[in-house]
């Protein structure tokens, strides 16, 4: 059974960092690019950042390139969002998401609150 | 302001059939597929439609997906009071490289 659990969410101030972790098991980790999705409060979905199998290669939406970093573990099968100089308009439930061919997996998210 | 355009809200009542455009461009649903997604609040979505018009394995018949051009369309049919839920449309946007949803459609069953 595949199963993706994030934390590291948490409240932070603005220009704050916050690590998120997505801890992934029941599939071939290394053999999958994996996706990080936000949510702000009572808004719509947003993409933000993806990453290849091998690390190799990223893409990240425009808002939040230059602050944020995915990475992965392949090792220990887990995906990671380092976020930097954090703004009010980052606070969202973040999830990761695995998609492979008309299979699609979801966390339970993580919420990240950017406030003073 | 989404990349990806769709009615805020749409309605019908149980068992009738109801659609959900989704509006894009050349560089996205013009070149590439089309998802949609099912999120009832406070609950991770759900992929209900993948590459233009094949559902995954468990969802039912009853929802099905086209695409025309730089456009979407989810239709539901038989409606049913579960059915009440949040849909996005998605697909990847070659000239940003990036993933892009639309803003969304609140589906309310009457």
């Amino acid at each position: 059974e595949v199963q993706l659990v994030e934390s590291g969410g948490g409240l932070v101030q603005p220009g704050g960092s916050l690590r998120l972790s997505c801890a992934a098991s029941g599939f071939t980790f290394s053999s999958y690019w994996m996706s990080w999705v936000r949510q702000a409060p009572g808004k719509g979905l947003e993409w933000v950042a993806n990453i290849k199998e091998d690390g190799s290669e990223k893409n990240y939406v425009d808002s939040v390139k230059g602050r944020f970093t995915i990475s992965r573990d392949n090792a220990k099968t887990s995906l990671y969002l380092q976020m930097n100089s954090l703004r009010v308009e980052d606070t969202a439930v973040y999830y990761c998401e695995l998609y492979s061919s008309g299979s699609d997996f979801w966390g339970q998210g993580t919420l990240v609150t950017v406030s003073s | 302001q989404s990349v990806l355009t769709q009615p805020p809200s749409a309605s019908g009542t149980p068992g009738q059939r109801v659609t959900i455009s989704c509006s894009g461009s050349s560089s996205n649903i013009g070149s590439n597929y089309v998802y949609w997604y099912q999120q009832v609040p406070g609950t991770a979505p759900k992929l209900l439609i993948y590459r233009n018009n094949q559902r995954p394995s468990g969802v039912p018949d009853r929802f099905s997906g086209s695409k025309s051009g730089t456009s979407a369309s989810l239709a539901i049919s038989g409606l049913r009071s579960d059915d009440e839920a949040d849909y996005y449309c998605a697909a990847w946007d070659d000239s940003l490289s990036g993933r892009v949803f639309g803003g969304g459609t609140k589906l309310t069953v009457l």
